[in-house]
């Protein structure tokens, strides 16, 4: 079957790092991407990653080991208005349909 | 550049009604689009795929005769939930790959949140 594990909820204080972990069994790869999710509101791009090793952007860093099917997504300096649902989701084919975690809440306390 | 839009953002329905939500790539060609729906406080499951041209691929368990989906134009995707019910409440949202080479971004609609009374 296919599975996409990531915690369900992170809390960390204003200025600080967090890490989201996620854990991918799929039929395929074909690229893993990061998406913030704000209540209501739908899914705004963070980052792709489709070969190992590490994609930095700004205060977001994401981390992809295909042979471990492992990625993480970093968040360094937080914000308040980083407070938001950070979902995993593994491309398997070439068609670009998306398969998501079941989402990581991000609390951050001043 | 690359925004998708969709209308309505909310509709109100009674049950057994039928309910149209349209899907628009605004600044580019999407010959494919995908539809989700989202449960509260749940992730967004995929639905279906929308090929333009051709007919809709359909993820198991979702049926093909109550969402209908129609990929009318390279801009535009239609899905139809026909004969609403209230377990049809539920925020759905359409994604098209980028165009422009993008192609690795998928980008979302602003969603819309549909409750059958």
């Amino acid at each position: 079957g296919q599975n996409i594990d990531q915690p369900t909820e992170m809390t960390a204080t204003e200025g600080a790092i967090v890490q989201i972990n996620c854990t991918y069994q799929t039929s395929g790869f074909n690229g893993l991407f990061w998406y913030q999710q704000h209540a209501g509101e739908a899914p705004t791009f963070l980052s792709y990653n489709v070969l190992d090793g590490l994609e930095e952007k700004g205060r977001f860093s994401s981390f992809l080991s295909r042979s471990k099917g492992y990625s993480y997504l970093l968040l360094k300096e937080l914000q308040m208005k980083d407070s938001a649902s950070y979902l995993c989701a593994v491309r398997a084919d070439s068609w670009g349909k998306l398969q998501f975690g079941a989402g990581t809440q991000v609390v951050v306390t001043p | 550049g690359a925004v998708v839009s969709q209308h309505p953002s909310r509709v109100i329905c009674k049950s057994g009604t039928s309910v149209k939500i349209e899907c628009r790539s605004l600044d580019f060609q999407a010959t494919t689009m995908f539809w989700y729906r989202q449960f509260p406080k749940q992730s967004l499951m995929l639905m279906a795929t929308s090929n333009e041209g051709s007919k809709a691929t359909y993820e198991q368990g979702v049926e093909k005769d109550k969402f209908l989906i129609n990929h009318a134009s390279l801009t535009l995707s239609t899905l139809t939930v026909t004969s609403a019910h209230p377990e049809d409440s539920s925020f759905y949202i359409c994604s098209a790959p980028g165009g422009g080479g993008r192609y690795n971004e998928q980008f979302f609609g602003p969603g819309t949140r549909l409750t059958v009374l």
